[in-house]
């Protein structure tokens, strides 16, 4: 079956400073693969949607600079998130889609705290 | 504009009885309706999924009744358990071409023993 792996699960980052997270797609090829962010006030934030071969289109509101994406293949992408603050607590979710399908399978998050 | 809208909140059911999650949405052009369900700490499962085409899909206890004219959508849960107390959450996307996924704001169910 499909499973998307997430690392790390959890990190804390001092205010300021910068977290990288990835995401690992395992038994498919995740053609597509979005980044969202989860909190308490605003449910699921998408962040940005990246297809391989095409370039990675961010939403209102969250940007390259701040939130760089990098998905080299068809089972790996990563985003980090830079000069990281308080706002951007969260759980942060990986989603991989696969090719011709609709379906969207996420990986368990990286929750991320800001100190 | 919230195009994604889920009721009740927070639902909580006797085991054996029927949750029932409404969600209804804006944009008529939207053709694919996943749901979700999250456990706290976790990332969300897919659960069941209905294309516009459909107006009901069965899966086990897991039930999804569309309603396209009135732009709406329920999840109905059989026999609710206690392991079924988690989040549940509707999405809508247009579908294959473009990945983009609207969620709800979550419903939380809790199934009392």
């Amino acid at each position: 079956g499909a499973l998307v792996y997430q690392y790390p699960r959890r990190t804390i980052c001092k205010s300021g400073t910068s977290m990288r997270m990835e995401c690992q797609a395992v038994g498919f090829q995740a053609t597509s693969v979005a980044w969202y962010r989860q909190s308490p006030q605003k449910t699921f934030e998408l962040i940005a949607l990246s297809t391989v071969n095409s370039a990675i289109k961010y939403e209102q509101n969250f940007t390259q600079e701040k939130f760089p994406i990098s998905h080299p293949n068809l089972s790996f992408s990563s985003m980090t998130v830079l000069n990281a603050y308080l706002e951007d607590r969260g759980l942060y979710l990986c989603g991989a889609r696969v090719r011709g399908r609709d379906t969207q399978y996420f990986g368990p998050g990286t929750r991320l705290l800001v100190l | 504009q919230q195009q994604v809208r889920q009721s009740p909140q927070s639902l909580t059911v006797w085991e054996g009885e029927t949750a029932i999650l409404n969600c209804s949405y804006e944009d008529s052009t939207f053709n694919y309706f996943p749901w979700y369900q999250q456990f706290p700490g976790e990332g969300p499962a897919l659960l069941i999924s209905i294309s516009s085409v459909s107006d009901k899909k069965e899966d086990g206890r897991f039930t999804i009744f569309f309603n396209k004219r009135e732009k709406k959508l329920s999840l109905h849960i059989t026999d609710s358990q206690p392991g079924d107390s988690a989040t549940y959450f509707c999405a809508a996307s247009w579908g294959t071409g473009n990945y983009k996924y609207v969620f709800g704001a979550g419903t939380r169910l809790k199934v009392i023993a």
